[in-house]
């Protein structure tokens, strides 16, 4: 089955201090790689995503991910995080190749929490 | 500005009651989304449209209608067939790209 995990549901980091927050798939195909955040209340932000070609992605904010085809991994990283980077951060998926059931579908994982302590 | 709105942000209902959540965006977009958050679950999708005057169920549909008249809007419909709808509602527009959300409403079953 296809499936999105994000292992940690909480994460802890010293305000410039450096933040990873990891995401795995399982898709038939590389699938195309999103990663959003939402701050407490709102809506979700697009954060980078990931297509096709250099697998570093930048992002805004400061943010970059890498996707790795053998792990299955999209991993999102800031060398030096901020206390407004306090927020819920989702990796997402959706299938390369769409039929018309799949068609613009996003798969969300569950997210993971992140609190910045001074 | 180009955006989405959702209102109310915040909606109370009784048991029993349907309730109709408004989605509107001026973006231009032809798509446009349900989706339901849960503590814990991530976003699912609720319903989804890809032009107006059609519309699919997406992975939690049951107890939810939607109508898809303009292409602004996409409003929802809780049913009082849906089990548990207390949670957070969002609404997005957009391609497979880029699909930007609105601010979301929370509805409490009360």
């Amino acid at each position: 089955a296809q499936s999105v995990t994000q292992p940690d549901i909480h994460i802890t980091v010293s305000e410039g201090a450096s933040l990873e927050l990891r995401c795995n798939y399982s898709y038939g195909a590389t699938p195309y790689l999103f990663w959003y955040v939402q701050s407490p209340g709102q809506g979700l932000q697009l954060l980078l995503k990931y297509f096709s070609g250099d697998t570093l992605v930048q992002g805004i904010k400061g943010f970059e991910a890498e996707f790795k085809r053998s792990q299955s991994s999209f991993n999102l990283r800031k060398p030096s995080v901020h206390w407004s980077d306090a927020a819920e951060y989702f990796c997402a998926v959706a299938p390369r190749f769409m039929t018309t059931d799949s068609w613009g579908k996003l798969q969300f994982g569950a997210g993971t929490q992140v609190v910045v302590t001074p | 500005d180009g955006g989405i709105t959702q209102s109310p942000k915040y909606l109370f209902r009784k048991e029993g009651q349907n309730v109709t959540l408004s989605c509107e965006q001026n973006l231009n977009h032809d798509a446009m989304y349900w989706y339901r958050q849960d503590p814990g679950q991530g976003l699912r999708l609720i319903y989804y449209s890809q032009i107006v005057n059609d519309f699919q169920k997406g992975d939690i549909a049951e107890g939810y209608s939607v109508s898809r008249e303009k292409k602004e809007s996409f409003p929802l419909t809780v049913t009082s067939a849906q089990k548990n709808p207390t949670a957070f509602y969002l609404c997005a527009s957009g391609g497979i790209d880029t699909q930007y959300f609105g601010p979301g409403t929370r509805l409490t079953v009360l």
